[in-house]
């Protein structure tokens, strides 16, 4: 079945980087785009960025600029996002998700990974 | 960037009610709008996509509607299963800088 999932918790301290995968399965990787989509404890769904994962295009919410990069590993399958100098309300739960229609990035999510807590903290 | 603002931000409603939770975006969308739900510790469930357009394995008592900068999740009798968060998402940004509603906590009451 059209799965993705993420690898597992991590603990960080302030000023850190956080590497997150995203391994998909049952689909054809590269006819869709993956976006991250993070959440903070008790808080709202928040868009972190896109990547095209037919030719590695990005679009990263505005916020995180300079501190984000996504990447893709289209032989794996297997989608990446890393977080640099990471701050305590950096703290939330990362979501990879798919794009519903292609790779184009504007798009609904109708499979997402199962999460992965990331704990910011000194 | 495209604001989407999702009320109410909570609801208390019974079994069998009909509940109605709205999204305005800041600007057209033109349909470019899904909706999902989000139970405690998993991740949000897809349930409409387009504006209205329902995602396979979705209840029918789910709807959506809308055009323009005014769109409308129903569901038209509350079941047990259905208490959980909700949220709206615009997907018409080109580059995509997608948003998401602040969401919709629907409660027994």
């Amino acid at each position: 079945q059209v799965q993705l999932v993420q690898s597992g918790a991590e603990v960080k301290k302030p000023g850190a980087s956080v590497k997150v995968s995203c391994k998909a399965s049952g689909y054809t990787f590269t006819s869709y785009g993956i976006s991250w989509v993070r959440q903070a404890p008790g808080q709202g769904l928040e868009w972190m960025g896109w990547i095209s994962a037919y030719n590695g295009n990005t679009n990263y919410a505005q916020k995180l600029q300079g501190r984000v990069t996504m990447t893709t590993d289209t032989s794996t399958s297997t989608a990446y996002m890393e977080l640099r100098s990471l701050r305590s309300d950096d703290t939330a739960v990362y979501y990879c998700a798919k794009g519903y229609y292609d790779s184009s990035g504007r798009d609904a999510f109708d499979i997402w990974g199962q999460g992965t807590m990331v704990t910011v903290s000194s | 960037d495209i604001q989407m603002t999702q009320s109410p931000s909570s609801l208390s409603a019974s079994v069998g009610d009909r509940v109605t939770i709205t999204c305005r975006a800041s600007q057209g969308i033109s349909n470019s709008l899904a909706w999902y739900q989000q139970k405690p510790g998993k991740a949000p469930k897809l349930l409409l996509y387009a504006a209205s357009r329902l995602e396979s394995g979705v209840p029918s008592r789910f709807s959506g509607s809308g055009s323009g900068t005014d769109y409308t999740l129903t569901i038209s009798s509350l079941q047990p299963e259905d208490f959980a968060t909700y949220y709206c998402q615009q997907y018409y940004s080109t580059p995509p800088k997608l948003t998401f509603g602040g969401g919709t906590k629907v409660e027994i009451k």
